[in-house]
């Protein structure tokens, strides 16, 4: 079992609706990194939250410490949108990120 | 301020080769840690490097080292490479650690081996 499983694998939306992406961790951590990768292979972080809720534009991340459970919401979602959006967990030890399988999500206009 | 930059961009290898990847890290940046990334496993950390020394190793073969200099660029080295080696390997540049702090990703180089 991965130590940080991922949800769904594959997303396909119509532009406009509101998507939720959904990651489990198993290990300890300090924080949760959300992170974009576009075709071509560039990697953005989007968000590290270790508690609560952080917000940025049309992008919403969520954790719950107690559960290991965290979701990604995009609202409004737009062709852009498309990417492979993968979540990233560092151990309580150790200065390195284990990653999910990503969620690849299609937004189609 | 200028980002994460790795060269070469594309990299085409013969196996039983070896190879050598370089990172330059953001100015000030102490942290540069590597990443493997292949269809079948995803994103794997390779290992980690802090003032000049590897702080983090990942589960690769001895194969796969790597350094860091005193201007915190580093360099990740390959020997006698395989087929299985061929991915895209990204690094990862933070202040003083991924874990607490934030971290910029460089936009990678694509090795394949033939």
């Amino acid at each position: 079992k991965n130590e940080v499983e991922q949800s769904p694998q594959n997303l396909t939306a119509q532009e406009g609706e509101f998507i939720t992406i959904n990651c489990s961790y198993s290990v300890g951590i300090s924080a949760l990194h959300w992170l974009q990768q576009h075709p071509g292979g560039g990697i953005v972080s989007l968000f590290m939250l270790s508690s609560g809720k952080k917000k940025h534009g049309r992008l919403i991340a969520t954790i719950n410490i107690q559960e290991k459970h965290s979701s990604l919401h995009i609202t409004a979602s737009h062709p852009r949108d498309s990417a492979v959006y993968i979540c990233a967990a560092p151990p309580l030890r150790g200065d390195k990120l284990i990653f999910g399988t990503g969620t690849r999500l299609q937004v189609f206009p | 301020k200028a980002g994460v930059t790795q060269t070469p961009r594309y990299l085409i290898k013969t196996r039983g080769q070896q190879v050598t990847l370089s990172c330059s890290p953001i100015s000030g940046h102490r942290s540069v840690s590597w990443y493997q990334q292949t269809p079948g496993q995803g994103l794997q950390f390779l290992f980690e490097y802090f003032s000049e020394t590897q702080r983090n190793k990942g589960n690769f073969p001895g194969r796969f080292s790597g350094r860091q200099f005193s201007n915190s660029r580093s360099e990740m080295n390959v020997s006698t490479l395989e087929l299985g080696d061929s991915a895209l390997y990204l690094c990862a540049s933070s202040l003083e650690g991924i874990t607490n702090y934030g971290y910029t990703f460089g936009s990678g180089t694509r090795l394949t081996v033939v």
